[in-house]
């Protein structure tokens, strides 16, 4: 699977829009981005996953440069409760391990 | 509806005991995975279940580790002789034919 780079930690505001970048430089054809978090001693929430067209759901959007080299996660109205660790992984559909990198850590502020 | 569920929440232990960790993954799901996180680490791969083929145990990081899916439903991981190197907590994650993973809360392993 792919490697992605993301960054260690960022913060935002309270209702402010957060977005993660994350790069993927070297995704192959068959490679989805997929976007999970994890809440301190939680296991990982998945929050949504990508091939190249954008993508939303109630959690997120996904957005997917038109290379795939690189892709932003979109929480649209970021609360206290969203402060994780946010993963971005690339993967085959029907791959079997997740890789996780080291994430960036999220910090929402009031 | 029901999502993972894993058991014990917390387990202490002392070193050279025998441990079992159970997952019950989401109904009808066909496919587990089994991860470790050690204290301020990533996720871990460990071994990978799907259907009735023969399991992915490319992670597991020794011979004291083995685990069993029974039924295609609920796995059991097994870590024999423990060391104090394998606390972490362990995570199980089901998927339906190898799609999106979720994740169950995990049991934090200490080994005293």
């Amino acid at each position: 699977d792919a490697k992605t780079t993301q960054p260690p930690s960022m913060d935002c505001a309270e209702g402010r829009a957060a977005n993660l970048p994350c790069n993927h430089s070297t995704i192959s054809g068959n490679e989805y981005v997929y976007w999970y978090r994890q809440i301190h001693s939680q296991g990982p929430q998945y929050i949504i996953h990508g091939l190249k067209n954008n993508e939303t759901n109630e959690m997120a959007s996904l957005i997917i440069t038109e290379d795939r080299k690189s892709s932003t996660l979109i929480l649209p109205h970021a609360t206290l409760r969203d402060t994780a660790v946010y993963y971005c992984i690339v993967r085959v559909e029907y791959g079997n391990k997740l890789v996780f990198g080291a994430g960036t850590i999220l910090r929402v502020k009031s | 509806g029901a999502g993972v569920s894993q058991s014990p929440s917390n387990k202490v232990t002392e070193k050279g005991k025998d441990v079992e960790l159970r997952c019950d993954p989401i109904s009808g799901h066909t496919a587990l995975y089994w991860y470790r996180q050690s204290l301020g680490q990533g996720l871990e791969f460990l071994i990978y279940f799907q259907g009735n083929s023969a399991p992915d145990k490319s992670g597991l990081p020794s011979d004291r580790f083995s685990a069993e899916r029974t039924g295609g439903s609920v796995s059991t991981l097994t870590i024999q002789r423990t060391q104090q190197e394998d606390s972490a907590v362990y995570l199980c994650a089901s998927s339906s034919n190898r799609d999106t993973q979720y994740f169950g809360p995990g049991t934090r392993l200490t080994v005293l």
